[in-house]
């Protein structure tokens, strides 16, 4: 039961560069999300979505693209790197809304340089 | 403006010693209030969930209090264990939002 898997781990890119954060989920969830940690801040939310086919804007969601293609998978996109979108991701999906519990992924250390 | 916070921001405690935990928070309408464990390079993961009608939530050695009045949460660690050592976080949502509103988090460091 492998519950919520990000991909990759970790990565540093250069600035300028673009990459894709996958996230998996094997729990049927409808609801998924992406957030970032800062050192000194809470978790703040990226974009997310509530259902295959839909995405929405969080707090922060400039600089970042999302797709919800299938289901189970929800990607983060960064077109184009900066070195204040050094962070780590986390992943988190839901059966439904706020009132379901929320698991989270492993999350993603990512180093821009 | 919806608000989460946490204190202390960092606790150390002797293996076996209790400890309390407080957050407060402003997040209106309010709908459930969920304290999350997160060890160091992992994600966050859930230990207690308290909806408006809940006083308090007990998942072993945890033991969660809510007070909506005053807006204010506790987390109560007993006989405290090196494992637990980790991040602990506050998380509240308002009601007909699809959004948590994390606090900070308490950093709790447990020596033998």
């Amino acid at each position: 039961n492998a519950g919520v898997t990000q991909t990759p781990k970790f990565r540093v890119l250069k600035t300028g560069q673009s990459m894709t954060l996958l996230c998996a989920q094997d729990m049927n969830h409808e609801y998924m999300y992406w957030y970032r940690q800062d050192p000194g801040m809470g978790l703040r939310l990226i974009h997310y979505s509530v259902g295959e086919g839909t995405t929405a804007k969080g707090e922060v969601p400039d600089g970042y693209n999302v797709s919800r293609l299938k289901k189970q998978n929800f990607l983060l996109g960064l077109e184009s790197a900066a070195p204040s979108q050094t962070s780590v991701y986390f992943c988190a999906s839901g059966l439904t809304g706020v009132n379901t519990e929320a698991f989270f992924g492993q999350g993603t250390r990512l180093t821009v340089v | 403006k919806n608000q989460v916070e946490q204190s202390p921001q960092s606790l150390i405690i002797l293996e076996g010693k209790n400890c309390t935990l407080q957050c407060n928070y402003t997040v209106s309408p309010f709908s459930n209030l969920r304290w999350y464990k997160q060890d160091t390079g992992r994600g966050p993961v859930s230990l207690t969930i308290m909806t408006f009608s809940e006083n308090t939530k007990s998942n072993g050695r945890y033991t969660a209090t809510l007070d909506a009045d005053t807006k204010q949460s506790s987390l109560h660690i007993t006989a405290s264990q090196l494992s637990d050592s980790a991040s602990y976080i506050c998380v509240v949502s308002a009601y007909g939002t699809y959004k948590y509103i994390f606090g900070t988090g308490t950093r709790l460091k447990v020596l033998a």
